[in-house]
């Protein structure tokens, strides 16, 4: 079945600093990469996905970027405020189209100051 | 709000006990599932309802029963639980059970087994 590897477990940025989580996932049939993030004491929320047939794709301050052939995606984080400060996941789901979501382990995201 | 409401928000029961978690969604969806949150296994799927049909359990002890008498309600009824079943609890729902769908998750249900 599908591994979905997360890097870095916690990651502490500036104020202002870009910030970028880095996944890896196994099964070359994957083709919808979502990120949720998860503020601390509420509910996981989808901030950005992506699917196989784009290679980046960019929300305001967000964007992720699919590299099939070495099957990782990353969500990079730019001008990053106190407020982005969270756990992020990565996820990836392959067809058919009732295949869960297999989710990384999180990264914490700490903004300071 | 997301429109996924669960309670109770906080529960503390003992090894021999029997409780259970309610889920509803007021979305129009017709997925449900269960997730287990804890330290050393983020965000780990137990069970998923599909136009209230299991359609996965990932191997879930027999101590966890779902239950999904519509596509609006979701329980997980819980008997003599351990230590290490404490964790938060996340219901979701989707629109049809699509790994490709947006998950709604609910709040949580923080369990602690003595």
């Amino acid at each position: 079945g599908e591994n979905v590897e997360q890097h870095p477990s916690t990651l502490s940025v500036q104020e202002g600093d870009s910030a970028v989580i880095k996944c890896t996932y196994s099964d070359s049939a994957s083709n919808y990469f979502p990120w949720y993030k998860q503020e601390l004491g509420k509910r996981p929320q989808l901030i950005i996905d992506i699917r196989s047939n784009v290679g980046e794709k960019k929300d305001q301050r967000i964007a992720v970027t699919l590299n099939k052939t070495a099957k990782h995606f990353s969500l990079h984080i730019t001008e990053t405020q106190p407020e982005d400060s969270a756990v992020y996941f990565c996820a990836a789901s392959r067809p058919p189209g009732n295949t869960p979501l297999v989710f990384g382990k999180g990264t914490r995201l700490s903004v300071i100051a | 709000e997301t429109g996924v409401t669960q309670t109770p928000r906080h529960l503390v029961m003992g090894m021999t006990n029997k409780k259970s978690l309610k889920c509803e969604q007021h979305l129009g969806h017709n997925a449900m599932y269960w997730y287990k949150q804890s330290a050393k296994k983020p965000l780990e799927l137990m069970f998923v309802y599909s136009l209230e049909e299991r359609v996965e359990n990932n191997s879930v002890p027999s101590r966890f029963s779902p239950e999904c008498p519509n596509s609006s309600h979701l329980f997980l009824h819980l008997h003599t639980l351990q230590p290490e079943d404490s964790a938060l609890y996340l219901c979701a729902s989707s629109q049809d059970g699509g790994g490709r769908e947006k998950l709604f998750f609910g709040s949580g249900t923080q369990l602690s087994v003595l």
